[in-house]
């Protein structure tokens, strides 16, 4: 069984980059049939979709987040991982990293989120 | 319009059944699959329904979804107080290139 385990720190000052990493255990990323995606919750609010990463290394980002978003892969290590810079008080959020399916664009698993705050 | 909505909150009685909409457009519900997700408080979401009316095997089949046009509803009988939860829908949008999700919605048994 696939799972997914987020690490990095929950604390990141204003205007610093956010580094979130995702471990994938219990089977390999390099899957063909899956893509690996980035999700945030701000507290009290819907979902917002960050981006996602193929195994071969293409994104897709969301494009209200495109200018700020990086998201790479290592399948040596099987871990994907999220860079956002210039962090401000709206990014602080619960992050999720989970699989989606490609083309039906469904999501499962997902990790249990981590929660990153903004704050000088 | 590239937003997917749902009602804030829902309610019914241990027992009964309840459905929770999701409204989307031709870009997004109209050409592409719908998924569904409980959040039960304090954990992450899990994947409730996929391609629109499936269930993955560990749903109970209480649980059920349709589509028609741009919008989607998912249903749930036999209420039971462990239900109570957020739950959100989500497709892709093809106008956006992004998945969107609905505002969730507040399930209470009362």
């Amino acid at each position: 069984q696939v799972h997914l385990q987020e690490s990095g720190p929950g604390l990141v000052k204003p205007s610093q980059t956010l580094s979130l990493t995702c471990t994938v255990s219990g089977g390999s990323i390099s899957s063909d049939s899956y893509y690996w995606s980035w999700i945030r919750q701000p507290a009290g609010k819907r979902l917002e979709w960050i981006g996602r990463i193929y195994p071969s290394g293409y994104t897709n980002y969301n494009p209200s987040l495109k200018s700020r978003v990086t998201i790479s892969v290592d399948t040596s290590k099987n871990q994907f991982s999220l860079k956002l810079n210039s962090m401000t008080a709206a990014d602080t959020a619960v992050y999720y990293c989970a699989r989606g399916v490609l083309i039906i664009n469904w999501f499962d698993p997902w990790g249990q989120g981590t929660q990153v705050t903004v704050s000088s | 319009q590239s937003v997917l909505t749902q009602p804030p909150s829902v309610s019914a009685a241990p027992g009964q059944k309840v459905t929770i909409s999701c409204s989307g457009s031709y870009s997004n519900i109209g050409n592409n699959y719908v998924s569904w997700y409980q959040q039960l408080p304090g954990t992450a979401p899990k994947l409730l329904i996929y391609d629109n009316n499936k269930r993955p095997s560990e749903t109970p089949d209480r649980f059920s979804a349709s589509k028609s046009g741009t919008s989607a509803t998912l249903g749930i009988t036999g209420l039971q107080t462990g239900d109570e939860a957020d739950y959100f829908c989500a497709a892709w949008d093809s106008s956006l290139s992004a998945v969107l999700f609905g505002g969730g919605t507040k399930l209470t048994v009362l």
